[in-house]
């Protein structure tokens, strides 16, 4: 079926380290992949996507990878900071399907 | 993001009432959803409007109504609010050209 899962809910790292959260998809029809970042009372924001045809992709301190073979979606966050405690949640859009399926949330949290 | 606006951004109420919830974006983006997030999961598709004439059922429909009044506004409708539709309600909008949703900051909704 249509899915989008996260290995873990929650993820503590200490400021400074690279955070990584990952994300398993289920559906091969797949065709583009979205990042997003929710802080606590805000909406979600958009961090990073990548479309199907592309591995990798860098922003500015993050790094979007996908891996195909195995349905797997990460998003690496280097020298963490405390501003980057929040929920993070992936999310894809099923090619024809017209809409976003967004998966559970990971929380990260920042450790001084 | 100030281009997408929610109103208002708490509310509780009473069993039984009907409540509106608007929504308006300055994006200029056809396409405009409507999601509720409960606490610990993700966020869930209610409906979704790719156009002035277009309406369709999301995920959890049941419950809800929606009014796409002009491409820049889209108000979500209880009609006979219930406890368990207390949640965070989300909307965003999106360039038809593109899957990557833009986020408004949320309504919270409490029904006692």
């Amino acid at each position: 079926g249509e899915s989008v899962g996260l290995h873990l809910p929650t993820l503590s790292v200490q400021e400074g380290d690279n955070s990584i959260i990952n994300c398993a998809y289920s559906n091969s029809a797949s065709d583009y992949f979205i990042w997003y970042k929710q802080e606590s009372g805000k909406g979600p924001q958009f961090i990073i996507d990548i479309r199907s045809n592309m591995d990798k992709r860098q922003g500015q301190r993050v790094t979007v990878l996908l891996n195909k073979t195995v349905k797997h979606l990460s998003l690496q966050i280097a020298a963490t900071q405390p501003g980057d405690s929040a929920v993070y949640f992936c999310a894809e859009n099923i090619k024809g399907a017209q809409k976003l399926v967004f998966g559970q949330g990971t929380r990260l949290t920042i450790n001084p | 993001d100030a281009d997408v606006t929610q109103t208002p951004r708490n509310r509780i109420t009473k069993t039984g009432k009907r409540i509106m919830l608007e929504c308006s974006q300055t994006k200029g983006h056809d396409r405009m959803y409507w999601y509720r997030q409960d606490p610990g999961l993700g966020l869930q598709l209610i409906y979704y409007s790719f156009d002035v004439k277009d309406i369709n059922k999301g995920e959890i429909s049941d419950g809800y109504s929606v009014s796409r009044q002009a491409q820049a506004k889209f108000s979500l409708s209880l009609e006979s609010a219930i406890p368990n539709q207390t949640a965070l309600y989300f909307c965003a909008t999106s360039d038809g050209s593109l899957a990557l949703q833009f986020f408004g900051p949320g309504t919270r909704l409490t029904v006692l």
